[in-house]
């Protein structure tokens, strides 16, 4: 059975911290991996991932995938409080079905919190 | 560029009700996705069209649950009848079909809060 685990579960930093969220898949036909942020409503796109061993940035946020190892990580330094949210991690496997998409498998999330 | 609407945001029955929630994509956007996301979990994927065809049902309760999208642009999702355990967020999201724009994710709409009493 495809499976997306997420650690650590929550996390309770202070701003100016340094994180590091960990992501394991264990999907058949891998096609991507994405991170997504949700606050109180919809998640809101961070990275996708493809191919190992390149870093993707954005700001205070990197995101490096090992496509070996079966796992992603994504960091964000210097925290914010407004970086408080859950981070989802979510692997695309390949349409089965026909479609040019494939569906995504999201792991349960990391709560992130920074206190002031 | 207008986002992925869903409606209502919130939608509070009492069990063995009916309920429907509405999804209006983005524009252009062929892919359709319905999601179920519990408290505390990541969200599943529920139903997944491609213009006005069904690509994945396969985690669908179909014997409550129902979903179409006619026309290839908006879509309802139904639950009839509803029960205890369905309380949860329902999130829609759309994306183009794969190679055609920029960007190939999926974009998520606000999300339908479900509970059921």
């Amino acid at each position: 059975e495809d499976k997306v685990v997420q650690s650590p579960l929550s996390l309770v930093v202070h701003e100016g911290d340094t994180v590091t969220l960990n992501c394991s898949y264990e999907v058949t036909n891998f096609r991507s991996l994405l991170w997504y942020k949700q606050e109180k409503k919809a998640p809101t796109f961070l990275f996708m991932l493809t191919s190992s061993g390149i870093e993707k940035k954005s700001g205070r946020l990197s995101s490096i995938l090992d496509k070996k190892e079966l796992f992603s990580i994504l960091n964000i330094t210097a925290t914010q409080t407004g970086d408080s949210a859950v981070y989802l991690c979510a692997v695309e496997a390949r349409g089965y079905y026909g479609g040019s998409q494939g569906n995504l498998i999201f792991g349960k999330g990391t709560k992130l919190s920074v206190k002031p | 560029e207008a986002g992925v609407a869903q409606s209502p945001r919130y939608k509070i029955i009492e069990k063995r009700q009916s309920v429907a929630f509405w999804c209006n994509p983005i524009s252009g956007h062929a892919t359709l996705y319905w999601y179920q996301q519990i408290l505390g979990q990541g969200p599943k994927l529920l139903i997944q069209f491609q213009n006005n065809g069904v690509v994945d049902d396969s985690q669908l309760p179909k014997d409550r649950f129902s979903a179409e999208r006619l026309k290839g642009v908006d879509s309802t999702l139904k639950i009839q009848p509803a029960k205890l355990e369905d309380s949860a967020v329902y999130l829609c999201a759309s994306s183009p079909l794969r190679g055609t724009s920029g960007r190939d994710e999926q974009f998520f709409g606000p999300g339908t809060r479900l509970t059921v009493l």
